[in-house]
């Protein structure tokens, strides 16, 4: 059985600063990880999500990801975020050979002038 | 592509009444996701498809709530009759073979049960 861990509930961050959101998963099986965004009153789409190949992934509005396989850990990073960047943020997990995607509780990224 | 397809957007019933949730998929997406998200217990999968075909139901939560997949191109979710605890949003998502595949979620259904 898979689960997934995101470690901070809320996240308040000054505009122009680094931010990480912490994921940790458990699988028994090989996974593929995901990185979900919420905006307000919209369906989650996806941010980036690790198949294979290198650790670090980068996906769109300047969002980047490391598989740590040793640290079960998928934490996602931006280097400066912006107001727009406030939104809810989803870890999830997918085993290898399984269609059932596992999502973290979220954490709600809140971005201040 | 038009994405997922969800209707209505909003629906304000009282309780006791039949509340009838509407997805249509992507083209050529063969699973099929229905979520409720709640402030208190986040995003739930309450049931999912493949090939029209129901694969896990383990997440309904009362047997008020059945999920009905007729065609590719249309799925319900169907509550009855309906509770104020009920009261959530409801997304569709949908997906292509293979858990390496991200899923496409609707814009949701914001459900109001008086």
């Amino acid at each position: 059985a898979q689960s997934v861990t995101q470690l901070d509930s809320q996240v308040p961050v000054f505009e122009e600063a680094p931010v990480e959101l912490r994921c940790n998963y458990s699988s028994s099986v090989s996974v593929y990880l995901f990185w979900y965004v919420q905006y307000p009153n919209q369906g989650l789409q996806l941010l980036l999500k690790y198949l294979s190949g290198s650790t670090l992934v980068k996906g769109i509005n300047g969002f980047e990801a490391e598989f740590n396989k040793s640290q079960t850990s998928f934490h996602l990073r931006k280097p400066s975020v912006h107001i727009s960047d406030t939104a809810e943020y989803f870890c999830a997990v997918s085993g290898a050979g399984g269609f059932k995607t596992i999502f973290g509780a979220g954490t709600r990224l809140f971005v201040k002038a | 592509d038009a994405g997922v397809i969800q209707s209505p957007r909003h629906e304000v019933t009282e309780m006791g009444q039949e509340v009838t949730l509407r997805c249509k998929p992507i083209s050529g997406h063969d699973y099929l996701f229905w979520y409720r998200q709640t402030m208190m217990r986040g995003l739930e999968l309450l049931i999912y498809f493949n090939n029209n075909v129901p694969i896990d139901d383990s997440g309904m939560p009362e047997d008020r709530f059945s999920a009905k997949m007729p065609n590719a191109s249309f799925s319900t979710l169907k509550i009855q009759p309906s509770e104020p605890r009920d009261s959530a949003v409801y997304f569709c998502a949908s997906s292509r073979t293979g858990g390496y595949n991200e899923q496409f979620f609707g814009p949701g259904t914001r459900l109001t049960v008086l």
